[in-house]
């Protein structure tokens, strides 16, 4: 039983190019969570999704980010225009049922560096 | 608003106690507690749902005052597998959580 998968593991890109940050949820999950975390800070909440519907943006920058998650296939966050303060670890977690009694299981994340 | 936690860092021997603090500005309906190591994915601790509650996970414990809109970690005789960052989480409503400043605690020989 895989769990939640985050590709790539590691991506690189020069300024201005665009980041595609894939995490499939564990099966049988319909809620995904993206988090970003900057080196010694915790975790940020950025966007959480069901499957084809955005429930909440909140903490989303309103430029260049955008995510999706489709009837098929992964979750997708897009980064683009990256800038270095992009910089940082990304992680997709991911919940059957979007309640507040379920844990939710991490992926390994995805680290971003932008030179 | 980001849940506070104290201490920000704490270096303890192998079998000594420790605990974490988790306070939130905002109403709580739910905490969550995980444990990161460097590099790694967040893992799981618990969920503790209810005011006063207190759930355990070996020697890994927590409580929840929703009074006070706080939590606390207690990790009793702590061994080297302790070392890593601990985070609680905190819910509003749903699984969005928004998660604290981190502890960093480190288990030495």
């Amino acid at each position: 039983n895989a769990g939640v998968m985050q590709n790539p593991r590691h991506l690189v890109r020069r300024r201005g190019q665009e980041a595609r940050l894939r995490c499939s949820p564990m099966k049988g999950h319909s809620h995904v969570y993206w988090y970003r975390q900057l080196p010694e800070e915790g975790l940020k909440f950025m966007v959480y999704l069901q499957k084809e519907n955005i429930i909440d943006e909140s903490g989303m920058p309103k430029e260049r980010f955008s995510a999706e998650f489709p009837k098929e296939g992964p979750s997708i966050l897009r980064i683009q225009q990256v800038v270095r303060g992009d910089s940082a670890a990304y992680f997709c977690a991911s919940s059957p049922e979007g309640t507040a009694n379920e844990k939710l299981f991490f992926g390994s994340g995805t680290q971003l560096s932008v030179l | 608003q980001q849940p506070v936690q104290s201490p920000q860092a704490v270096i303890l021997r192998e079998g000594e106690d420790a605990v974490i603090n988790c306070s939130s500005s905002k109403a709580l309906y739910s905490v969550h507690w995980y444990r990161q190591k460097h590099g790694e994915a967040p893992v799981f601790l618990m969920i503790l749902l209810k005011g006063g509650e207190q759930k355990g996970h070996e020697k890994i414990s927590a409580s929840f005052n929703e009074k006070k809109q706080q939590s606390s970690l207690y990790l009793t005789a702590s061994q080297l597998s302790y070392s890593g960052t601990y985070f609680c989480g905190t819910g509003g409503g749903g699984n969005k959580l928004t998660f604290g400043t981190g502890t960093q605690l480190k288990v030495e020989l």
